[in-house]
């Protein structure tokens, strides 16, 4: 499966747990995305990673929220301390990287998500 | 901001026509449309630039009016298969990052 793979699929953690989601890109993708979403609500961003770098984080709570995307291995998202408000599914989407001025924006590829219920 | 789609539900019989509206208060660089199934992850459709394309995906085509800062996702002849939430994502300028709008709840009866 070359799409993008997220683990784990179901995490459950008691309250001041911290939390780790990984995402590995799809195959020849630089450009990582978190998102989360509530039930029945829309995806909401959480941050942008290139490789060894974060590009914009303007959607990622200022406390107990961080993620990395390190030259190797899957990116993660790491969620200290964590509070029932964190329960959420948690989606990463890859991107290649932009081919220069002649390419137009690339979509978004999601995995399947990682669903955290904090008791 | 976030976008604002409308309706927020429809349910159609099959073979029925829909439009989905994603509107902006900011100008926009591109719009990107995915459909969610429940418990599901969000698949890609198609992406919209500024300039007014339309474009197509078997019986699903968008519009993208840069003037009015909106994008219509236009679903004909649908089938079952086309139930789910539709999202839009919109991008402000050239940066990667999506703000999604809440969805469009479709549901497709026999």
């Amino acid at each position: 499966n070359a799409g993008v793979m997220q683990n784990p699929r179901h995490l459950v953690r008691r309250r001041g747990q911290e939390a780790r989601l990984r995402c590995s890109p799809m195959k020849g993708h630089s450009h990582v995305y978190w998102y989360r979403q509530l039930p029945e609500e829309g995806l909401k961003f959480m941050v942008y990673l290139q490789k060894e770098n974060i590009i914009d984080e303007s959607g990622m709570p200022k406390e107990r929220f961080s993620a990395e995307f390190p030259k190797e291995g899957p990116s993660i998202l790491r969620i200290q301390q964590v509070v029932r408000g964190d329960s959420a599914a948690y989606f990463c989407a890859s991107s290649p990287a932009s081919l220069g001025a002649g390419d137009r924006n690339q979509p978004q590829h999601f995995g399947d998500g990682t669903r955290l219920s904090i008791l | 901001q976030q976008p604002v789609q409308s309706p927020q539900a429809v349910i159609l019989r099959e073979g029925e026509d829909a439009v989905i509206n994603c509107s902006s208060s900011k100008a926009l660089y591109s719009v990107h449309w995915y459909r969610q199934k429940h418990g599901e992850a969000p698949v890609f459709l198609m992406i919209l630039l500024k300039g007014g394309e339309q474009k197509g995906h078997e019986k699903i085509s968008a519009s993208f009016n840069e003037k009015k800062q909106q994008s219509s996702l236009y679903l004909t002849a649908s089938q079952l298969s086309y139930s789910g939430t539709y999202f839009c994502g919109t991008e402000a300028s050239n940066t990667g990052k999506l703000i999604f709008g809440q969805g469009t709840t479709l549901q497709v009866k026999p």
